[in-house]
């Protein structure tokens, strides 16, 4: 039982590269959420979802999108990465107990 | 809109001193409540949690903290902290019935040997 990864650990993007971060969690969960997390202001929410093959607007969507395919995956996407976009990205997952169970972490830095 | 504070940015403290770290929400609605641990490094993890009854849980590691609702605040305590504890702590808070948590900017805890 993994609970939740998260591929990749690290990465380096160029302005205006594209890439996707995938969030895998092994515990049936049917909610998933991404999170990214900047110095001082704690953990901001970006997209999560309540089920497959649905997903909803968090706190900060903006040059983000995702999707949810099968239930244990849940994948977030840059378009055209932004410097404003390096940070750290946490998958979270959880069943109806309102506990979050969450991923190692995204290190991304945007050049 | 609904939002998280966490007074204290940095707390620096000794080892054995009492620790308490403070929460409030704007909600007001019934509401669930957690505090989150996050070790340097590493993920966050589940300290404690508040759903209902006894206002004042017993979370891992000694830590426990007090729902006080009259004064919209949660805040973790722990009457003689470790080296170990220093970490970054995390109070959250999810209105009943919806699925977005809503987490405060964190609180930087470093404990001197």
């Amino acid at each position: 039982n993994a609970g939740v990864t998260q591929t990749p650990k690290f990465r380096v993007l160029k302005t205006g590269q594209s890439m996707t971060l995938l969030c895998a969690q092994d515990m049936n969960h049917e909610y998933m959420y991404w999170y990214r997390q900047d110095p001082g202001m704690g953990l901001r929410l970006i997209h999560y979802s309540v089920g497959e093959g649905t997903t909803a607007k968090g706190e900060v969507p903006d040059g983000y999108n995702v999707s949810r395919l099968k239930k244990q995956n849940f994948l977030l996407g840059l378009e055209s990465a932004a410097p404003s976009q390096t940070s750290v990205y946490f998958c979270a997952s959880k069943t109806g107990s309102y506990e979050q169970y969450f991923g190692p972490g995204t290190r991304l830095t945007v050049t | 809109a609904q939002s998280v504070s966490q007074h204290n940015h940095h707390v620096i403290l000794s080892e054995a001193a009492s620790l308490e770290l403070g929460c409030n929400y704007s909600y007001g609605g019934t509401v669930n409540l957690f505090w989150y641990v996050q070790y340097p490094g590493q993920h966050l993890q589940l300290l404690l949690k508040y759903f209902s009854g006894d206002p004042l849980v017993k979370g891992i590691k000694g830590f426990e903290a007090e729902f006080i609702k009259s004064k919209f605040s949660f805040n973790l305590r722990k009457p003689s902290v470790q080296w170990s504890d220093t970490a970054e702590y995390f109070c959250a808070v999810i209105p009943s019935g919806t699925y977005k948590y809503i987490f405060g900017t964190g609180t930087r805890l470093k404990v001197l040997a």
